[in-house]
């Protein structure tokens, strides 16, 4: 059973980066199979993808349009997690954090079928 | 990118009745690439139906999901007092993926 485990603060300050990490037990970060999902939740903006990470040979990355010039997602292979970084936020950036799974296997997608506890994480000074 | 809207906002039901919750697309969404989640507070969104009608593992067999294009649906049979919550689609035929606002069940 896949388990995903967010870490990262929950509070940062504004023009700052918020850094968040997710921890994957039960897969492979470089799984051929998997991706690797940001999203964030708030009132105004309801659920919003955020980025993508997987492995197919080689690395690929995947942006939403509307952060692509402040986000980078990242694989640690080494610890088996995928990372958040977003950077010079603003308050419009607070939101509840989630990391998720997509699950390609013998020809079946199953859509972020694992989801991290998500994260609050307030912009303010 | 593909506009999901789901109406009602919120459905008001009670324990045992039967739940419709209707999805429509901006666009056609090929292969029927549409997921249902239900998210309750506190917790991140859980799936629980995918491509459009298939249930997700664990997924009790009273939600069905149907329709195909532009127009989809999650029904749910009888009400279970753990039925309670917000519901969303999402599409996973393009990127980016989107969701619709939600549609919150509550208790009559």
């Amino acid at each position: 059973q896949v388990q995903l485990q967010q870490s990262g603060p929950g509070l940062v300050k504004p023009s700052q980066t918020l850094s968040l990490t997710c921890a994957i037990s039960g897969d492979s970060v470089s799984s051929i199979s998997s991706a690797w999902d940001w999203f964030r939740q708030s009132p105004s903006r309801g659920l919003e993808w955020l980025g993508r990470t997987y492995y197919r040979s080689k690395w690929y990355h995947e942006y939403a349009v509307s952060v692509e010039s402040r986000i980078t997602v990242n694989p640690d292979t080494s610890k088996n997690q995928f990372s958040l970084q977003l950077n010079s936020v603003t308050p419009e950036d607070t939101a509840v954090y989630f990391c998720a799974r997509d699950n390609c296997a013998t020809g079946v997608c199953y859509p972020n079928d694992s989801w991290g506890q998500g994260t609050l994480v307030t912009v303010s000074s | 990118e593909i506009v999901l809207t789901q109406s009602p906002g919120t459905l008001s039901l009670s324990p045992g009745e039967r739940a419709t919750l209707p999805c429509r697309a901006s666009q056609s969404i090929s292969n029927n690439r549409l997921a249902w989640f239900q998210q309750k507070p506190g917790q991140a969104p859980r799936l629980l139906i995918y491509d459009a009608s298939t249930r997700a593992t664990g997924t009790p067999d009273r939600f069905s999901g149907s329709g195909s294009e532009t127009d989809f649906t999650l029904t749910i049979s009888r009400l279970e007092p753990e039925d309670f919550a917000v519901y969303y689609c999402q599409q996973y035929y393009n990127s980016p993926r989107t969701f619709g606002q939600g549609t919150r069940v509550e208790i009559k």
